[in-house]
């Protein structure tokens, strides 16, 4: 089984719904992360979280929110999608410096 | 924004040959590490570098820290077709609580 998990996989909404992107993870990591891929880009970050009572913007969080509600949950919304938000978006925990990526969720907004 | 320089950008070479990539920073990292990402999949770690001047390999791969902790490179020895896919660079420095990445290189394998 994987250790680092994301639902869905894939999601096409409209402009101005609210969506919501899981990650769930086996790893035991305190530390996870939520970024977004743009084709031709690297990963930009959105969110991250050292524990439950601890989150921080990244580079990139206008538009976006997070809760987590465990340690091997992180959820990322948002509010109000638009089509700039098209995108591939990554889940990542963090152990000794090193990261463990998801799979991935492909978010097409029309 | 992005303060990792990975180069190249892209490159296509024939199977069998060697091939080499690199990042490098103005900043000094404590971290380097190296990632392989297939289409539609998440970026898949490929080595972890911890200390300067550190030379890891893995199977084909080789990955070195530099010893000015600015710069890092790595080697793929006899390129096959699966090697085809995203190769990003990431570092952490200082006391920084996240990771800085670099734009990737594309790596194209031709028969």
């Amino acid at each position: 089984d994987a250790d680092v998990t994301q639902t869905p996989r894939n999601r096409i909404t409209k402009t101005g719904k609210r969506i919501m992107l899981e990650c769930s993870q086996t790893k035991g990591h305190d530390r996870m992360y939520w970024y977004r891929q743009d084709p031709g880009l690297g990963l930009q970050l959105i969110y991250y979280s050292f524990d439950v009572k601890d989150i921080n913007k990244g580079e990139i969080s206008d538009g976006y929110s997070v809760s987590r509600q465990a340690q091997a949950k992180f959820s990322l919304s948002l509010e109000s999608a638009i089509p700039n938000q098209t995108a591939l978006y990554f889940c990542a925990t963090q152990e000794r410096n090193t990261q463990y990526f998801g799979p991935g969720t492909r978010l097409t907004v029309l | 924004g992005q303060q990792l320089n990975q180069s190249p950008q892209s490159m296509f070479i024939q199977e069998g040959e060697d091939v080499s990539m690199n990042c490098t920073s103005s900043s000094i990292f404590n971290t380097w590490l190296w990632y392989k990402q297939e289409p539609g999949e998440g970026p898949v770690l490929l080595i972890a570098l911890y200390k300067a001047g550190e030379l890891t390999s893995n199977g084909r791969l080789t990955a070195q820290f530099g010893i000015t902790r600015k710069d890092s490179f790595l080697n793929i020895s006899a390129s096959i077709p699966s090697d085809v896919g995203i190769y990003f660079c990431a570092g952490q420095k200082g006391s920084a609580r996240q990771l800085t990445f670099g734009s990737g290189t594309q790596l194209t394998v031709l028969p």
